[in-house]
């Protein structure tokens, strides 16, 4: 049973607008949250991260939001850029996990010019 | 080099031959993993490496060994592989204990095996 989903498999955003991604979990342990990004022949980089003390971070154009009673994440990127089309990975992970991550199924952003 | 290192980047094997993947990371981490990612599926966590120790094996079969013979270096051999093994392997590396639980990837190595 996956803890961690993604349950759109792709999304396609025009230029310029915001895209959202989602992402939920089912553990109430977790206390840290990722977000990676992948790029075809490339690994996951590291993109922003959230603790669970808190329901917002934002990093320039890159914002996570985290709403703990719905056990829901998303992240949101504003302006889209055609450079922001790749996978997306939501990760959590708890401090009994030995700093391990599950991770979601990903979901591919396509951003049109 | 710098960050995470993999090589081969594609390899190709039949069921019957024995290879192996090698990763190397140039971040002075403590802790280094292997990642299964099959097509539209999560990262499968495969092994976990702290300090040289290996401190997790999510019940991957026999027919993958891992073998870490220092903290910057991390293999993976491989033998009579079926062709569901078939998948993007990836290294991580990170330092433990971090309050960031930040996991540093290489590219992978895109294996096939016929």
């Amino acid at each position: 049973d996956q803890q961690v989903k993604q349950n759109s498999p792709s999304l396609s955003v025009q230029e310029g607008r915001i895209s959202i991604l989602n992402c939920d979990y089912t553990n109430s342990m977790f206390d840290y949250f990722l977000w990676y990004k992948k790029y075809p022949a490339e690994g996951p980089t590291f993109l922003i991260s959230i603790s669970s003390i808190k329901d917002k971070n934002e990093d320039g154009r890159f914002t996570v939001f985290l709403n703990k009673s719905a056990k829901h994440l998303s992240l949101h990127i504003v302006p889209s850029q055609p450079g922001d089309s790749a996978v997306y990975f939501c990760a959590a992970s708890d401090w009994d996990s030995n700093y391990q991550l599950i991770w979601g199924a990903g979901t591919k952003l396509i951003i049109k010019p | 080099e710098t960050g995470v290192t993999q090589t081969p980047r594609h390899l190709v094997m039949g069921m019957t031959n024995k290879k192996s993947l090698k990763c190397e990371q140039h971040l002075g981490h403590n802790a280094m993993y292997w990642y299964k990612q099959s097509a539209k599926k999560p990262l499968e966590l495969m092994f976990v490496y702290n300090f040289k120790e290996q401190t997790e094996n999510n019940s991957v079969p026999s027919r993958f060994s891992p073998e870490c013979p220092n903290s910057s270096h991390l293999f993976l051999h491989l033998h009579t592989l079926q062709p569901e093994d078939s998948a993007l392997y990836l290294c991580a590396s990170s330092q433990v204990p971090d309050s960031s639980y930040e996991q540093y990837f290489g590219p992978g190595t895109r294996l096939t095996v016929t």
